[in-house]
């Protein structure tokens, strides 16, 4: 079946670390890819996707590339801010079938000043 | 445009009792997804809506119900309220097929006393 995993939390960085967020998927065909980030109190929201091998997404400098050979979409930032601080969930959506997400357990990233 | 709006933003119910939720997606999108994020866990799928058709179910017991209306809004009931139902629940929607990102709704928060 179709499964996400996701490093376990939390990580805790100084401002201006290099980040990496894990995550592999086991899913059949080619799936999407997402990261979506969760600020405190609030719902989740797009930060990037991939819709087929080798393709790279961006946004507010993450960025995660679709590894087909490696079955991995890694979240990575050269430098995180205090603001990054919240929990980033990737997720597949599968090729056919409900077209339903399957999210990670969530990676909490914490920043300090 | 305006994003996905659920309503109300936060709940408290007593046990036994019903509790109904609201999802408005955005505009042109027919699907609706609703997820249940309880403290501390992820995101757990309940239930997906599209063109006012039940089209998949988590596995939640049968007092969680919904229905999606004409205008591809959508409400969650949940009956005979427990203790463990309390938690985040996410609306997203998204355009039918694959490839397509959900945007979420901020979620209403559910608290059962």
């Amino acid at each position: 079946g179709n499964s996400v995993t996701q490093m376990e939390g939390p990580v805790t960085l100084s401002e201006e670390a290099f980040l990496t967020i894990n995550c592999t998927y086991t899913a059949t065909g080619y799936p999407s890819l997402f990261w979506y980030v969760q600020y405190p109190g609030e719902g989740l929201q797009l930060l990037l996707k991939a819709t087929k091998a080798d393709d790279k997404g961006s946004n507010k400098g993450f960025e995660a590339t679709y590894r087909k050979e490696t079955t991995s979409f890694h979240l990575e930032k050269g430098s995180v801010q205090v603001s990054d601080s919240a929990v980033y969930f990737c997720a597949l959506r599968p090729t056919s079938g409900t077209y339903k997400y399957i999210f990670g357990t969530g990676t909490r990233l914490k920043v300090l000043a | 445009e305006a994003g996905v709006t659920q309503s109300p933003t936060h709940l408290i119910k007593t046990r036994g009792q019903q509790a109904t939720l609201r999802c408005s997606p955005i505009s042109g999108h027919t699907s609706v997804y609703w997820y249940q994020q309880a403290l501390g866990l992820g995101l757990q799928f309940l239930l997906w809506y599209d063109e006012g058709e039940e089209r998949n179910r988590g596995n939640f017991p049968p007092r969680f119900s919904g229905r999606q209306f004409p205008n591809y809004s959508s409400e969650l009931n949940v009956n005979a309220l427990e203790l463990e139902d309390s938690a985040l629940y996410l609306c997203a929607s998204s355009l039918p097929g694959q490839g397509y990102g959900y945007t979420f709704g901020s979620g209403t928060r559910l608290t059962v006393v």
